[in-house]
């Protein structure tokens, strides 16, 4: 199974811009495929914060932004808060195999 | 509002096999996939599969194709993920998601697995 890579972790002191890579290949985000993101809190399940490449879900501030680029996505937080930190996966759909979907690897955001 | 109701904890001999329940509530089912979701201690998220909820349609993982099915109760609005021939390695924690838009909208609160001698 496929996976997209995402840097081990990301910190940022209050207030600061962090940004959360996310590489695939041909046969996931670069065959155009969605990328979506979602956001774990220790303990608890993952809970969807970004859609299709750059949609909010309700309630998710504006300070959280997504993109898509050639076989790359990226995350940004702007303005990090304290209760930003937690880890943070991207998600995609995947034609190498049978068709599939795939996640990242995870990255944990420290607020500093 | 939406509900993924999950079963409780199991811990299982290697080599037996393990159903995890989701009764689903607060959707349109025609319209939407349940997808299955395991994460292991490191962390990592791993699809297991989806049920599309109105043609009963599923699609696997290759890593568990051989291993694993995935079914939905239409009476009980209950989707139910097996997992046969169980090793160590599939302890994990296992989620449902409902695939209601175009992402995993919702999920379960997760179901720990053990698989120990």
């Amino acid at each position: 199974q496929s996976v997209l890579t995402q840097p081990p972790s990301v910190s940022g002191a209050p207030g600061q811009r962090v940004t959360i890579s996310c590489t695939g290949s041909t046969s996931n985000i670069g065959a155009g495929y969605d990328v979506h993101w979602y956001r774990q809190l220790p303990g608890t399940a993952p809970k969807l914060l970004i859609y299709g490449n750059n949609e909010r879900t309700s309630g998710v501030p504006d300070r959280f932004s997504g993109s898509r680029s050639g076989t790359s996505a990226s995350l940004a937080i702007s303005g990090l808060q304290a209760e930003d930190e937690a880890d943070y996966y991207c998600q995609s759909y995947d034609t190498s195999l049978s068709p599939s979907y795939v996640f990242g690897t995870g990255t944990k955001v420290t607020v500093l | 509002q939406v509900q993924l109701v999950q079963s409780g904890p199991e811990v299982k001999r290697p080599g037996t096999s393990v159903k995890v329940s989701c009764k689903a509530s607060g959707f349109t089912f025609s319209s939407s996939a349940m997808e299955w979701v395991r994460q292991t201690r490191g962390q990592r998220l791993e699809w297991i599969g989806w049920i599309v909820i109105g043609s009963g349609k599923t699609n696997y993982a290759q890593s568990f194709q051989e291993r694993v099915t995935i079914t939905w109760d239409t009476s009980t609005r209950t989707a139910y993920m097996d997992l046969r021939s169980l090793r160590a390695e599939d302890s994990a924690i296992y989620y449902c998601a409902a695939d209601v838009d175009t992402a995993m909208d919702y999920w379960g609160r997760g179901t720990p697995v053990t698989v120990s001698s």
